[in-house]
Formats: C-alpha cells, structure tokens, sequence
C-alpha cells in the first residue's frame, strides 16, 4: 500500500536553530514528491517538487532533498514568519493525484 | 488572477440537511481536484477532473457524495444527507496539466470549513 510518512509531527525551535523534517514514502514508480506549506485557515501553498534522488531545491532558509525513500526538508537558521505546517506528496505514476502526507506542525519561537 | 475562490468558507448544518460546496478555478487550468481535510486523516482526495470530465472518484466516501463540473470555471461538491462525520475542511485546487500520468503545482482555495451538527 502506497504510504506518505511524516515526522516529527511537531516541532517547536527557537529563532535561528535549524533542523530538519522528514518524509518518507513507500510508493511504487515515484513521479515526483511536492512540499506544501500550510497556515491556519488557509489552503496549502506550493514550495517545491523534487523528481529524483539526489536532486535538491532551495528557496529562502528552505532547502528540500531527496533519497529513493526519503525527503527532508531542511530549515536554516528559523524565523517565526516560518511556523506553518509542513506537507509532503507524492506523485504515483499511472494518474495525475498527489498522496498527501499529514503534516508537520513547525513552531518557531522568537 | 483572483487565485481558487471557493464558497462559503464556513457551514454549520444539521444532520440530514443537503450542503452544496463551490469552487471556481483558476482561469486556463485544465485539472480541478476536490479534497478533504481532517485532523485524524490529513489530506485526502475525494475526486478529480481533467477537461471537465471526472477521472477518478474513488475517494468519494459514498453515495451521498457527489461532484459535478459542468464548464471549466466552476464545480461543485454536494453531501445529501449530510452526518456528523462529514465534518472537516474541504478544499478545492486547480491545476495546469499538459498530458496524462503527470502532475504539477496544485493552487488550492482556502477551504470550506462544514460543522454538521
């Protein structure tokens, strides 16, 4: 059964301490994986799509990666504008529909 | 552009009652998904179209659900009767799609939030 595994399910750091959050999957014929940023009352927002193992993206303090069975998404130095939560999917070939994952709850406090 | 408009962004109904959730893509996006969040199971697709025409309902918990698309700028999701465990977020998101068997970046609404009491 395809599966989209996240953790830790929250995080709480203070501002500037990195870290990292992790996905990890167990889905036949991967196609891409998507990180989506979440804020309370609203829908999720794009960040990034990584297509193979070792490709990586940034953006801002964010960097995203990818292993055949994992992504991390990694935080550099945090702000407390970063607190939202964190969703990983999947693209399975043979459709057009991400498998989201539940989530991770980032706190940054200042 | 305006962004996924979805409407309305709250709902508290009682049981049994019909609720009818809208949502106007994004103009010149070809793919509109329907999901539903909740805190026990996260994110779940309900059901997809591509050109208006649906391509795969499987996540549709039951009869008393139902979509419809009937042109490129508007859908909607229908619950009758509605029960106490429809309860949740719906979201609607849309997508430019060039062919089959690929996906891009989901551009989601801000959400239908339904309390049926």
């Amino acid at each position: 059964e395809d599966q989209v595994t996240q953790s830790p399910e929250a995080l709480r750091l203070q501002e500037g301490e990195s870290s990292s959050l992790n996905c990890s999957y167990t889905v036949s014929g991967l196609r891409g994986l998507f990180w989506y940023r979440q804020d309370p009352g609203k829908g999720p927002e794009f960040l990034f799509t990584l297509y193979s193992a070792g490709e990586e993206k940034e953006k801002e303090r964010l960097k995203a990666t990818l292993t055949k069975k994992e992504s991390f998404l990694h935080i550099t130095a945090p702000k407390p504008e970063d607190s939202a939560t964190y969703l990983c999917a999947v693209h399975k070939g043979g459709s057009e529909k991400l498998v989201f994952g539940k989530g991770t709850k980032l706190t940054v406090n200042p | 552009d305006a962004g996924v408009i979805q409407s309305p962004r709250h709902e508290v109904t009682e049981m049994g009652q019909e609720v009818t959730l809208r949502c106007k893509p994004i103009s010149g996006h070809n793919s509109l998904f329907w999901y539903r969040q909740t805190m026990m199971r996260g994110l779940e697709l309900l059901i997809y179209f591509n050109n208006n025409v649906p391509i795969d309902d499987s996540g549709m918990p039951e009869d008393r659900f139902s979509a419809k698309m009937p042109n490129a700028s508007f859908s909607t999701l229908k619950i009758q009767p509605s029960e106490p465990r429809d309860s949740a977020v719906y979201f609607c998101a849309s997508s430019f799609i060039p062919e089959r068997d690929y996906t891009g970046e989901l551009f989601f609404g801000e959400g239908s939030r339904l309390t049926v009491l």
